[in-house]
């Protein structure tokens, strides 16, 4: 079964400062999908950003980038420009090639305070 | 923007009574997921539907919990009697995912439900 591990439980930043949340998983698969999410406080969770196994260029999405390093299944998600609206809980899941029930995956997560 | 809409928003409820949770997909998406968030840990995958059909439904407590999509719309989920160990957040999600293809899943704000 896969597994995903969020170590760090909270973390803090300053405003316009960089911040990055780490994420480790376990599996056999070769081909699979990563993601994070985000959930801010009383509001519903939202994909962040995702990375297809089979890619070896970093996503991207504008003020967030990821760090996936396939051979040490590592999954890192760097937040550049922090913004007061980035404090939320972030959630790293991983997702099986067959997109089917316990293939979706979600870690403890990680609550980021951003402070002005 | 369409969004995934559950009711009720908050519930609480004592032991051993009834409840039940309704969620309604984004039109034409046809997965649709709940999960179960327990206060600090991440979102657990408790059933997935593909129409009509349950894919998965290995995480769910069968002996106590129903789950149901009867038309392939909008679901319901029930837990009868309800425990003190079942108070969480209970999320729905859909997308149009299909066997071995990745879809975006997005998220309806939940149900916080607290059983005393």
């Amino acid at each position: 079964a896969q597994t995903v591990t969020q170590s760090q439980p909270e973390m803090s930043v300053q405003e316009a400062e960089t911040v990055t949340l780490s994420c480790t998983y376990d599996t056999s698969e070769s081909n699979y999908y990563l993601f994070w999410y985000k959930q801010p406080p009383s509001r519903q969770m939202i994909l962040v950003i995702r990375q297809e196994a089979y890619k070896q260029q970093n996503a991207t999405e504008n003020r967030f980038s990821v760090n996936f390093q396939k051979a040490a299944k590592s999954f890192s998600l760097k937040i550049s420009d922090s913004q007061l609206g980035d404090t939320a809980m972030y959630f790293c899941a991983f997702m099986g090639p067959d997109n089917y029930g316990q293939n979706f995956v979600f870690g403890p997560g990680t609550r980021l305070s951003v402070l002005p | 923007e369409a969004e995934v809409a559950q009711s009720p928003r908050y519930k609480i409820t004592e032991k051993s009574q009834a409840v039940a949770f309704w969620c309604d997909p984004i039109s034409g998406h046809a997965t649709l997921y709940w999960y179960r968030q327990i206060l600090g840990q991440g979102p657990e995958l408790l059933v997935q539907f593909q129409d009509e059909s349950v894919v998965d439904d290995s995480q769910l407590p069968k002996d106590r919990f129903s789950a149901e999509r009867l038309k392939g719309v909008d679901s319901t989920l029930k837990i009868q009697p309800a425990e003190l160990g079942d108070s969480a957040m209970y999320l729905c999600a859909s997308s149009l995912a299909l066997a071995g293809a990745y879809y975006e899943q997005y998220f309806g704000p939940g149900t916080r439900l607290t059983v005393t």
